[in-house]
């Protein structure tokens, strides 16, 4: 069971923004950076952000992510019909053992 | 670029060992951080552990008691070994690059593998 919490689905029509959160605590997000990663069905994760709000070369800025206390949120503006896919948040977790986390994940649907 | 090419035996019974190999191209397994991650069928990810080219490893609690990661310079690899298999182990298995810092305040994979399926079946 992951510490970190996400909505398991959000959805919105294409050019429409979304947003997922991701809930953790401060033994996780409220002292160490955040990523997210985007999964499309039947292919390896790809990061999206690191460092709770950069982008890696070659991610558009439709894709833009923030990090507030214990909690972090990814945006999506622009919706696309490619941005179907499952996200997930990850960072490193500092209480009795020390490990990366991801969160439980989102699946995006553009309707 | 950076490229990870991952290989092993897609198919166990229970109480074998699970062995994966993940090549890296275009750079070196020296000087950063690589790891496995799991993701059972239908579920989320899973982060198994990680190793550095030292050989300085970690793994995540719920499966130290079972997993080696091993690194090997010289032929730019790196692996995963997890012994006693069950069909809780059934999972697409991933090798990743890590970048971190020494404390990890900051950790994420950039580069990740195409993804191994292993079933374990009687």
């Amino acid at each position: 069971q992951s510490v970190l919490t996400q909505p398991p689905s959000v959805s919105a029509a294409p050019g429409q923004k979304v947003t997922i959160s991701c809930s953790g605590s401060s033994s996780n997000i409220g002292n160490n950076y955040v990523s997210w990663y985007q999964q499309v069905p039947g292919t390896a994760p790809k990061l999206l952000i690191y460092d709770n709000n950069k982008r890696p070369s070659g991610i558009p800025d439709r894709f833009s992510a923030s990090k507030s206390g214990t909690s972090a949120t990814l945006g999506i503006s622009g919706l696309q019909t490619g941005d179907e896919a499952d996200y997930y948040c990850g960072t490193w977790e500092t209480s009795l053992s020390a490990l990366y986390v991801f969160g439980t994940g989102t699946k995006v649907t553009v309707l | 670029q950076v490229q990870l090419q991952q290989w092993g035996a897609g198919l166990l019974k229970p109480s074998e060992t699970l062995s994966l190999t993940c090549a890296v191209y275009g750079g070196s397994v020296s000087g950063d951080y690589w790891s496995w991650i799991r993701q059972s069928p239908g579920k989320g990810l899973e982060w198994i552990g990680e190793i550095n080219h030292s050989g300085s490893t970690n793994y995540n609690p719920s499966l130290k008691s079972r997993v080696t990661i091993s690194v090997d310079t010289s032929k730019n690899q790196f692996y995963l070994k997890v012994n006693s298999v069950t069909a809780a182990d059934t999972a697409v298995f991933y090798c990743a690059r890590v970048l971190r810092g020494i404390i990890p305040y900051y950790y994420y994979m950039d580069i990740w593998g195409k993804g191994t399926t292993v079933t374990v079946s009687s």
